[in-house]
């Protein structure tokens, strides 16, 4: 099993503009979670879905979108890139709906590192 | 405003000794507490977890204490190795929903051989 498998792994960006990170997991589950992680800060919640269709924001959602059209895919949008945008980020998906143990198993993805100039 | 604080930011210990992160959190219905280990240039990994009803969890060399009354929780490494050289984030969650995590800021760890 791949697990949640994330692309682009690099990405460089100008000011301005927009791009699409893909997170797909094959491993069923409900839940999926986008994050960042900057120096210092620990990682944060952007936005994230409970099922297939359904999406909220999370701690820092401005200047993001996303959008779970498939149960194994979840997608990241960035408009219009900002500096401050220049981070690694995480997607990671639970089961949601499993016993106690299994469902608050997060599962995350290897990073996309993103520079925006 | 941060719900979990995790201190320290990083910490240096020898081979065999023991590494202690501390964490703390405000909400008090928070009901599960993970710990997540990191290596470079990877993701974050589940490590040991525990739930308010229980004060200790022990998995190998890795012991998860809490404190409810404190609203606080720690994460004990023994004999600590180089490869236990990463960082590691405390994290709360309220059940109920979407099980969304709230993570401490990190801390680095590095184990000199």
């Amino acid at each position: 099993n791949a697990g949640v498998t994330q692309t682009p792994k690099f990405r460089v960006l100008k000011t301005g503009q927009s791009m699409t990170l893909l997170c797909a997991q094959d491993m069923n589950h409900e839940y999926m979670y986008w994050y960042r992680q900057d120096p210092g800060m620990g990682l944060r919640l952007i936005h994230y879905s409970v099922g297939e269709g359904t999406t909220a924001k999370g701690e820092v959602p401005d200047g993001y979108n996303v959008s779970r059209l498939k149960k194994q895919n979840f997608l990241l949008g960035l408009e219009s890139a900002a500096p401050s945008q220049t981070s690694v980020y995480f997607c990671a998906s639970s089961s949601g709906t499993s016993g106690f143990i299994a469902k608050n198993i997060q599962y995350f993805g290897a990073g996309t590192r993103l520079s925006v100039l | 405003q941060q719900q979990v604080k995790q201190s320290p930011q990083s910490l240096i210990v020898q081979k065999g000794g023991i590494s202690i992160i501390n964490c703390a959190y405000e909400n008090t219905a928070f009901d599960y507490f993970p710990w997540y280990q990191q290596f470079p240039g990877k993701g974050p990994a589940l490590l040991i977890a525990i739930r308010p009803d229980v004060s200790e969890k022990k998995e190998g060399r890795f012991t998860i204490s809490f404190n409810k009354s404190a609203k606080q929780f720690s994460l004990h490494i023994m004999d600590s190795q180089p490869g236990d050289s990463a960082t590691y984030f405390c994290a709360a969650s309220l059940q109920g929903g979407s099980e969304k995590l709230v993570f401490g800021k990190g801390m680095k760890l590095t184990v000199n051989p």
